[in-house]
């Protein structure tokens, strides 16, 4: 089954401790992408990759961190975790058509569960 | 900038009702426009899309038309079900942005039987 996996689903962690969301997805995508949602805000980017050793910041990317070591995983890391980040996450992923990715023309963003992080 | 405004919610129909969720959009060029859909509990989904001007997505019996002339994008529905009930997202993704789709707030619909 086509799927992307976040994990943890939830968390709750203490300030300042250090933890990682994973996010997989099984479709050879190279697009993946990080979002957080916020009552009132809505869906904000927090850092997106084009394909293995790309990545690059979206709208909120402080005190946030990720890698693209392979193509099918793109963990996002909190150093230093703070109150304002309990938020809920959410990864997505696409595959590229042409020079971008599809979302552009299919709008095909295939999107994790979620993980709802709350720092203490 | 880029940016996606749409109606705040929460809007609450009886099962039957017709649905509009107005959604305005602000970009550069020729943009193409999606609604997604988020049920409880769940990511998002796409819903339906168009990708230029005058073009009309529909699914499960929601359409939206894109109007260049008025920059919007608003999402209907004929007959609303208690199964409808979710939050719904317009969402954009500008020429030349790699792709990067740019959501609105999100508005939460309620449809009770």
């Amino acid at each position: 089954e086509a799927q992307v996996t976040q994990n943890p689903r939830y968390l709750i962690t203490v300030t300042g401790k250090k933890l990682t969301v994973t996010c997989s997805q099984n479709m050879n995508h190279e697009y993946m992408s990080w979002y957080r949602q916020d009552p009132g805000l809505g869906l904000r980017q927090i850092y997106y990759s084009m394909n293995v050793e790309v990545t690059d910041k979206g709208d909120v990317p402080e005190g946030y961190k990720v890698s693209r070591k392979e193509k099918r995983n793109f963990p996002l890391i909190l150093e230093s975790p703070s109150p304002n980040q309990t938020s809920l996450y959410f990864c997505a992923s696409s595959f590229f058509l042409g020079n971008q990715a599809s979302i552009a023309n299919t709008g095909e963003l295939f999107f994790g569960e979620g993980s709802r992080l709350t720092v203490l | 900038g880029n940016s996606v405004t749409q109606m705040e919610g929460p809007v609450t129909l009886s099962e039957e009702a017709f649905l509009t969720i107005n959604c305005t959009y602000t970009a550069t060029g020729y943009p193409s426009l999606f609604w997604y859909v988020q049920y409880p509990g769940e990511g998002l989904q796409l819903l339906l899309k168009a990708t230029k001007a005058d073009d009309k997505g529909s699914n499960k019996g929601f359409e939206a038309t894109y109007r260049k002339e008025t920059t919007s994008f608003h999402l209907e529905k004929g007959s609303v079900q208690v199964s409808d009930s979710a939050v719904y997202f317009c969402a954009l993704s500008a020429e030349g942005s790699q792709g990067n789709l740019i959501f609105g707030k999100g508005t939460k619909l309620s449809v009770k039987p």
